[in-house]
């Protein structure tokens, strides 16, 4: 079965620095997201991304974060300049197309800012 | 940001037992999804509810959208150890391109 893989599965940066996060949708699908799940605390939209750009983003996604299609099948997310308030379980997730279709979750990437 | 409040945030019970937890919004959404996620894992989803006063079943869980598509309730039958992990509910919000999780309801199903 088809699924959501990201890269890495642990990220450990010290503050002020830029990571990476990396996402490879499910080949098909057209609508990509990624959210952030602090320990503990629920599930939070970042961002969502259809046709090459941004479709929505919620007020935690500031000037600090970017994402990114480089290649047709990655998508990235950027943070530029890590805070510690920044550490938490990154999921992207992917889905063919709007309502009713389903989202795929990728199994996460855990950044631990220090 | 539209929030959803579960309820309860934890629940222990014996195996066999029934049980009921509810997400509940003062927001409409234009969908409710319900979604179960393990320790370390993404959350996968398990149903979406598209219509107000909706009913759908998977084997011993029922879901419903509630008529004004504000809250939604998750009802399981019997519940089973393997029934043990986090239940998610999520809104759709009007353009189809934002989710919101709400707080999550932990749940452990004593053998």
């Amino acid at each position: 079965e088809p699924e959501v893989t990201q890269t890495p599965s642990h990220q450990v940066t010290q503050m002020g620095q830029e990571v990476i996060l990396r996402c490879v949708p499910i080949s098909n699908h057209l609508y990509f997201y990624w959210y952030r799940q602090i320990l503990g605390q629920k599930v939070e939209f970042l961002v969502s991304f259809y046709n090459n750009e941004i479709s929505e983003k919620s007020e935690i996604f500031d000037d600090q974060f970017s994402v990114e299609r480089p290649d047709g099948s990655n998508f990235t997310l950027k943070i530029r300049s890590t805070k510690l308030e920044d550490s938490a379980m990154y999921f992207c997730a992917s889905r063919e197309g709007q309502r009713t279709d389903t989202q795929y979750f990728g199994p996460g990437t855990r950044l631990t800012v220090l | 940001t539209q929030l959803l409040e579960q309820s309860p945030q934890f629940l222990s019970i014996q195996e066999g037992e029934n049980l009921t937890v509810y997400c509940n919004s003062s927001s409409v959404f234009s969908s409710l999804q319900w979604y179960r996620q393990e320790p370390g894992e993404g959350p996968v989803l398990l149903v979406t509810v598209v219509t107000g006063g909706e009913v759908k079943k998977l084997k011993r869980l029922t879901f419903q959208f509630g008529d004004a598509r504000k809250d939604s309730s998750l009802h399981i039958t019997a519940a089973q150890p393997g029934d043990t992990g986090l239940y998610l509910c999520a809104g759709e919000g009007d353009t189809g391109n934002q989710f919101y999780f709400g707080t999550g309801t932990s749940l452990t199903v004593i053998p």
